[in-house]
């Protein structure tokens, strides 16, 4: 079974107007990390923002926020006010904390366009 | 600058030909890991290490092979590459594998295997 869920293979949004990419997470631990990471064009892998599993704030950088609902399992990334420069993949990832070293997964991606 | 890094950045090579990919990171971090990322396939995870001479495979280790010998730096090497491993290749790594650490990424490695 899939740990990670993105169930939007593809997005778009206006410029300026916010927009939810989804991630649903399976998992039996107590203890884990949610990330969201962010892939543009160029191919380098850019971190954005995390949510520990214990945290009850939801996470927020700048104009990237977390949308945490932990009885759901799902972690949401919320883009407000889009950019032109914000078009790119985005990867949720989860890492376990009573997995023995190979505790980082990710989900299949979800490609964002910003239109103009 | 902390940062991983990678080399090289592109290569096209032909079948059977060894080759490796060096990896290093300046951040004193405890794991490393690699791995490829192919259309409709995400992130696979092929090797990873959590410290000096203790690596341990991924989802995909076949065809590969890993060393740890240095803290800093993890070459991947592909003894007798075939053009089923044409792919994109990351290096990351992270302080432990609390899960509060988040894995630093370095800027891939294009592999054509003809």
């Amino acid at each position: 079974a899939q740990k990670i869920t993105q169930t939007q293979p593809g997005m778009f949004v206006q410029e300026k107007e916010a927009v939810t990419l989804d991630c649903t997470y399976d998992t039996s631990d107590q203890s884990y990390g949610l990330f969201w990471y962010k892939q543009p064009s160029s191919g380098e892998m850019i971190f954005l923002i995390y949510q520990g599993s214990y945290d009850e704030q939801n996470a927020t950088e700048g104009r990237y926020s977390l949308n945490f609902q932990k009885a759901r399992k799902s972690a949401n990334l919320v883009i407000s006010a889009s950019q032109l420069g914000d078009s790119a993949m985005y990867f949720c990832a989860m890492r376990e904390g009573q997995v023995y070293g190979q505790n980082f997964v990710f989900g299949p991606g979800t490609r964002l366009s910003v239109l103009p | 600058e902390a940062q991983v890094t990678q080399n090289p950045r592109y290569l096209i090579t032909v079948t059977g030909k060894k080759l490796t990919v060096t990896c290093s990171q300046n951040m004193n971090h405890e794991y490393m890991s690699w791995y490829r990322q192919d259309p409709g396939l995400g992130l696979r995870q092929i090797y990873y290490s959590m410290n000096v001479e203790v690596t341990d495979k991924g989802d995909v280790p076949e065809g590969y092979k890993v060393s740890r010998k240095e803290k800093r730096n993890f070459p991947l090497i592909l003894e007798s590459p075939s053009p089923n491993q044409t792919s994109l290749y990351f290096c990351a790594s992270s302080r432990g594998t609390s899960v509060h650490n988040e894995q630093f990424f370095g800027p891939g490695t294009r592999l054509t295997v003809l």
